[in-house]
């Protein structure tokens, strides 16, 4: 079947740095998505990854690695503003994405 | 530019009523999609559309119909509401299709009593 895991719940502080896992499991694979959703809120896009590597945008980096199915989200000197949920999804072979339940990540002063 | 716009913003339905949760989007994509975002779950597929004039059913499609009869707009009708399908549902669509960026609507809160 297909699955995607990441940690429910991630906190951390002000200023820091903190890494967001997904691993994957697809039929076949085409890319990995992040999006970041504040609560009541749309998810809204962050990143696109096909190739493997990190691609930096600002405070935020995503890596991806298609020989283990990982993928993480580095995000750097955190603000308050950044506690949201981060959703992974993967594209399979047909192009559907697959969504993993998000990672709550809470922002401490 | 509104982008994509959802209506209604919440709604309590009782079980059994038909509902029509209704989508548009400004920005000429080809691609929709109707999607359920329920706690601890991640969002799942119900609809899709490519283009218009076409629909694709998705992960979870049943109790659920779209129509596509032009690029703006996509509705979903629920036909007989049952508490399960209570939820958040939002809309969302891209350029051409899945491979592209998804751009989300604000969603619509349904209460099913």
């Amino acid at each position: 079947g297909q699955n995607i895991d990441q940690p429910t719940e991630m906190t951390a502080t002000e200023g820091a740095i903190v890494q967001i896992n997904c691993t994957y499991q697809t039929s076949g694979f085409n890319g990995l998505f992040w999006y970041q959703q504040h609560a009541g809120e749309a998810p809204t896009f962050l990143s696109y990854n096909v190739l493997d590597g990190l691609e930096e945008k600002g405070r935020f980096s995503s890596f991806l690695s298609r020989s283990k199915g990982y993928s993480y989200l580095l995000l750097k000197e955190l603000q308050m503003k950044d506690s949201a949920s981060y959703l992974c999804a993967a594209s399979d072979s047909n192009y559907q994405l697959i969504w993993g339940a998000g990672t709550k990540l809470i922002i401490k002063p | 530019i509104a982008g994509i716009t959802q209506a209604p913003t919440s709604q309590i339905l009782a079980a059994g009523r038909r509902m029509t949760l209704r989508c548009t989007q400004d920005m000429r994509h080809n691609a929709m999609y109707w999607y359920r975002q329920d706690l601890g779950l991640g969002l799942r597929l119900i609809h899709y559309s490519n283009t218009a004039g076409t629909t694709g059913k998705g992960e979870v499609p049943d109790g659920y119909s779209v129509s596509r009869a032009n690029t703006d707009d996509f509705p979903l009708t629920l036909a007989s509401a049952v508490p399960s399908q209570t939820s958040v549902y939002f809309c969302a669509s891209s350029e051409e299709g899945p491979e592209d960026t998804q751009y989300f609507g604000p969603g619509t809160r349904l209460t099913v009593l």
